[in-house]
């Protein structure tokens, strides 16, 4: 079946600091989205991703739907305490309804 | 506009419990999905409605049922509640236009069955 790798699995910078995370899928994708996830709330989404080459910005946040549409990247530059969190990519194909979902980065600044 | 809603926001229930997980989206989306998020752990899709009257199992759906009551609400049931089924659960609709597609979620109901 499709999956998908996140990676890495955690993070600990120091604030100001760039973020780079990533993910891999065994299956072409369609679709890329980056979701931000704070302790005790749902996913929120920060950036979609519709073609292969895309590269997308939101503030600080940076995201590219890779070439191979088997990958897409996050980067977060300048990092502050706020970018602390969950941050989940996803994505599909055409055949269905269904997201696949990374497991996730946890993001964490050190004090 | 209040986009995903979802009552109630904690409960607890003994074993062999039942009960209703309500969401309700008002962003006029055609899909719907119930997830569950386990700790450390990423989203599980239980079941979805890719439109009004259509109901679908995702990867996990042992253990529940789903009515999709009309466009805007999509409600889970714990017919007989285990504690492997303590986790939070998550309801999204999604937007599919011309440019791709989205999910937009609620924030969530944790549910601890003792």
């Amino acid at each position: 079946g499709q999956q998908l790798n996140q990676s890495p699995q955690s993070m600990f910078i120091q604030e100001g600091e760039d973020v780079s995370m990533n993910c891999t899928s065994s299956s072409i994708f369609n679709t890329w989205l980056w979701y931000k996830q704070d302790p005790g709330e749902g996913p929120v989404l920060l950036i979609a991703l519709y073609k292969a080459g895309e590269l997308t910005s939101n503030g600080r946040l940076t995201a590219q739907f890779g070439i191979t549409r088997k990958d897409s990247f996050l980067n977060i530059s300048a990092s502050i305490p706020s970018d602390v969190g969950i941050y989940f990519c996803a994505g599909n194909t055409d055949s269905n309804y269904q997201l696949i979902w990374g497991a996730g980065t946890k993001l964490i600044i050190k004090p | 506009n209040a986009g995903v809603t979802q009552t109630p926001k904690f409960q607890v229930l003994k074993t062999g419990q039942s009960m209703t997980l309500q969401c309700a989206q008002d962003m006029n989306h055609n899909s719907m999905y119930w997830y569950r998020q386990d700790p450390g752990m990423g989203l599980r899709l239980i079941y979805y409605s890719a439109s009004e009257g259509t109901t679908d199992k995702g990867e996990v759906p042992n253990g529940y049922n789903v009515s999709r009551l009309n466009k805007r609400e999509f409600s889970l049931r714990l017919e007989s509640a285990a504690p492997s089924q303590t986790s939070v659960y998550f309801c999204a609709s999604r937007r599919a236009s011309g440019s791709g597609e989205t999910q937009y979620f609620g924030p969530g109901t944790r549910l601890l069955v003792l």
